[in-house]
């Protein structure tokens, strides 16, 4: 079945460092893959996303690039703030939807601190 | 921001009692999902549902039930609520079966089951 390992955490950093959350997955075929974001206290949102192999997802500076050679979508970002402190989840979506499999599976997550 | 509520927001109930927690949306998306957010584990599918009157089982179905009378509105019921179901419940929508579809998710129903 379909599988989602990403880096355990918690990660701390300090303002403007440069972040690496890895993600790497289990699935057949070309599955959709996605970063969601969990703030304090909040529903989980969308991150960015890809949906084939070499596409680059990217929002408010965050970056992530499928690599289907080595199954992997880890998140970047080169200079991270205060507020980026949040829960980050890598998520992966079926190639091929029909009912049954409309599923979303999704890593454990990894808690990033930033730190003034 | 998606139209999702989710209530009540926080519960405290003992062992053994029925508990049901509501997903309402505005968007008339199709797809509906209840998943729980432990430590460790991310976050499990329980059930979903793809129309009213229609769902399917996720992973760790056991021991809920859904129902899905109106489009907008998802329940979810545990018949009798044990310690193990302690957990923080996100309800989401999506509006098609692609798989690129970006899920839209509630803000959360912290329930602790004594």
């Amino acid at each position: 079945g379909n599988s989602v390992t990403q880096m355990e955490g918690p990660v701390t950093l300090s303002e403007e460092a440069f972040l690496t959350i890895n993600c790497t997955y289990t699935a057949t075929g070309y599955p959709s893959l996605f970063w969601y974001v969990q703030y304090p206290g909040e529903g989980l949102q969308l991150l960015l996303k890809a949906t084939k192999a070499d596409d680059k997802g990217s929002n408010k500076g965050f970056e992530a690039t499928y690599r289907k050679e080595t199954t992997s979508f880890h998140l970047e970002k080169g200079s991270v703030q205060v507020s980026d402190s949040a829960v980050y989840f890598c998520a992966l979506s079926p190639t091929t939807v029909f009912f049954g499999n409309e599923k979303l599976t999704f890593g454990t997550g990894t808690r990033l601190t930033i730190i003034p | 921001d998606a139209g999702i509520t989710q209530s009540p927001r926080h519960k405290v109930t003992e062992t053994g009692t029925p508990v049901t927690l509501r997903c309402h949306q505005t968007e008339n998306h199709r797809y509906m999902y209840w998943y729980r957010q432990d430590p460790g584990h991310g976050l499990r599918l329980i059930h979903y549902s793809y129309g009213v009157k229609d769902t399917d089982k996720g992973e760790v179905s056991d021991g809920y039930s859904v129902s899905r009378s109106k489009t907008e509105d998802f329940l979810l019921t545990l018949e009798s609520a044990t310690s193990s179901q302690t957990s923080v419940y996100f309800c989401a929508i999506s509006e098609s079966t692609s798989g690129a579809d970006t899920q839209y998710f509630g803000p959360g129903t912290r329930l602790t089951v004594l």
